[in-house]
């Protein structure tokens, strides 16, 4: 069984430039959830998707970062005109919701390790 | 809002020494509580998760209480191995998203 799946692994782009994370959640999760990692800040909660819909996104920078969850098995986070201090690990996680508290545990990919030069 | 706390940023200790990672929350529910482990170049994954139905959690040796009269979470195990170093998180899910503490990097000596 394939754990969650994030492309690429490593990005590095010059200031100003766009990045695009992927994130291929585990077959039947029904939430998908994007974090930043960063020795200064730890785990952020950046924002999350409950059956591809968006529910909480109070995490997110609000004017350069985005994501999307077009499909089940496919969300993204979306960086424009990135800047030196966006270089982090961001994390995406999935987890089975039961019912209508989401108290199930996350399952993390390896994550993308950002660079901004 | 809801918070936790890890004041620990870094422990060493010998094999088969004793651990304590000290974790406290703050919240206005009852929240479910996580300890996750995260090895380098890897994602965090699950220790262990207690809720307030069963109060306790241990898997793999460690083993952490919920106790709402002091909101607090520790984790412990008897005996470290040196196979134990590695970043531990306590989480907080109050019925949104998980809030994570800032972790201990946990360093296990022979």
């Amino acid at each position: 069984n394939a754990g969650v799946i994030q492309t690429p692994r490593h990005k590095v782009t010059g200031k100003g430039q766009e990045a695009t994370l992927w994130c291929e959640p585990i077959s039947g999760h029904s939430a998908v959830f994007w974090y930043r990692q960063t020795i200064v800040q730890g785990l952020e909660f950046l924002t999350y998707f409950r059956n591809q819909a968006p529910i909480d996104d109070s995490g997110m920078p609000k004017e350069r970062f985005s994501a999307q969850m077009p499909n089940q098995s496919h969300s993204t986070l979306k960086i424009q005109s990135t800047q030196p201090q966006d270089s982090a690990v961001y994390l995406c996680a999935s987890s089975w919701t039961g019912g209508p508290a989401n108290t199930g545990q996350l399952y993390f990919g390896e994550g993308s390790k950002l660079t901004v030069l | 809002g809801d918070s936790v706390t890890q004041k620990q940023g870094q422990v060493t200790l010998s094999e088969d020494d004793f651990l304590f990672i000290n974790c406290t929350y703050s919240t206005t529910t009852y929240p479910t509580l996580f300890w996750y482990v995260q090895y380098p170049g890897q994602g965090p994954q699950l220790l262990l998760k207690v809720t307030t139905a069963n109060n306790k959690g241990i898997s793999r040796g460690f083993e952490a209480t919920y106790d709402k009269g002091t909101t607090s979470f520790h984790l412990q195990k008897a005996s470290v191995q040196e196979s134990d170093s590695a970043v531990y998180f306590c989480a907080l899910d109050s019925g949104t998203y998980q809030r994570f503490g800032t972790g201990t990097k946990l360093q296990v000596v022979p």
